[in-house]
């Protein structure tokens, strides 16, 4: 079992680049999540899925989009960078979310995002 | 979404038991209480969860207080390796949140030698 995998692990960009961030995980399930981790604080939400072919918009959406194609992928895009994305972003994925119940969120490692 | 309320910094000795209040006063009855903690360079971890009654498992200790508007995370002896922020978590279970943890800045744990 790997859990949960980012690729990549590191990433500088250019100011209106583009750039795809890929999330798998290998335990079935049904939720996934994108986070954004700026210096010294707390993750905040940017956008979740409930299940395969679904997306919803979390606490810091604008500038991102998603996709959930296959359940096991969540892809997180940036269409046009800017400076005030550079940030670590974790993806994370569990059975139900707390919807049903205590759940576990698995978090992958991060990927490191600098955008000049 | 409740809120929770931790002290930004904590220091403990190593081999030294450790506990870390938090504080959630506006807890409804569906919340769960959460913990997490995030080593250095590294993604959120699970600790342990629970509702109304004290929880244990291999990692730590959840002592929740009667009325819930509390609790603490115990740490029963202090490794160098559980230097790290935790963050407590309220996760509701019916409805309202789609399942995201709403992080705060956590406490960070500074461990001794």
């Amino acid at each position: 079992n790997a859990g949960v995998t980012q690729t990549p692990k590191f990433r500088v960009l250019k100011t209106g680049q583009s750039m795809t961030l890929l999330c798998a995980q290998d335990m079935n399930h049904e939720y996934m999540y994108w986070y954004r981790q700026d210096p010294g604080m707390g993750l905040r939400l940017i956008h979740y899925s409930v299940g395969e072919g679904t997306t919803a918009k979390g606490e810091v959406p604008d500038g991102y989009n998603v996709s959930r194609l296959k359940k096991q992928n969540f892809l997180l895009g940036l269409e046009s960078a800017a400076p005030s994305q550079t940030s670590v972003y974790f993806c994370a994925s569990s059975y139900w979310g707390l919807t049903k119940g205590a759940d576990t969120q698995y978090f992958g490692p991060g990927t490191r995002l600098t955008v000049l | 979404d409740a809120k929770t309320t931790q002290p930004n910094s904590m220091e403990s000795n190593e081999e030294e038991p450790v506990h870390l209040p938090c504080n959630h006063s506006t807890i409804s009855g569906t919340d769960y209480i959460h913990w997490y903690r995030q080593l250095p360079s590294q993604g959120p971890e699970y600790v342990i969860h629970g509702l109304t009654s004290n929880v244990n498992n291999r990692m730590a200790s959840l002592a929740i207080a009667e009325d819930r508007k509390s609790s603490t995370l115990i740490l029963h002896r202090a490794t160098l390796r559980d230097a790290a922020v935790y963050y407590c978590i309220l996760g509701a279970i019916w409805g309202g949140s789609q399942g995201n943890l709403i992080f705060g800045k956590g406490t960070k744990l500074s461990v001794k030698p």
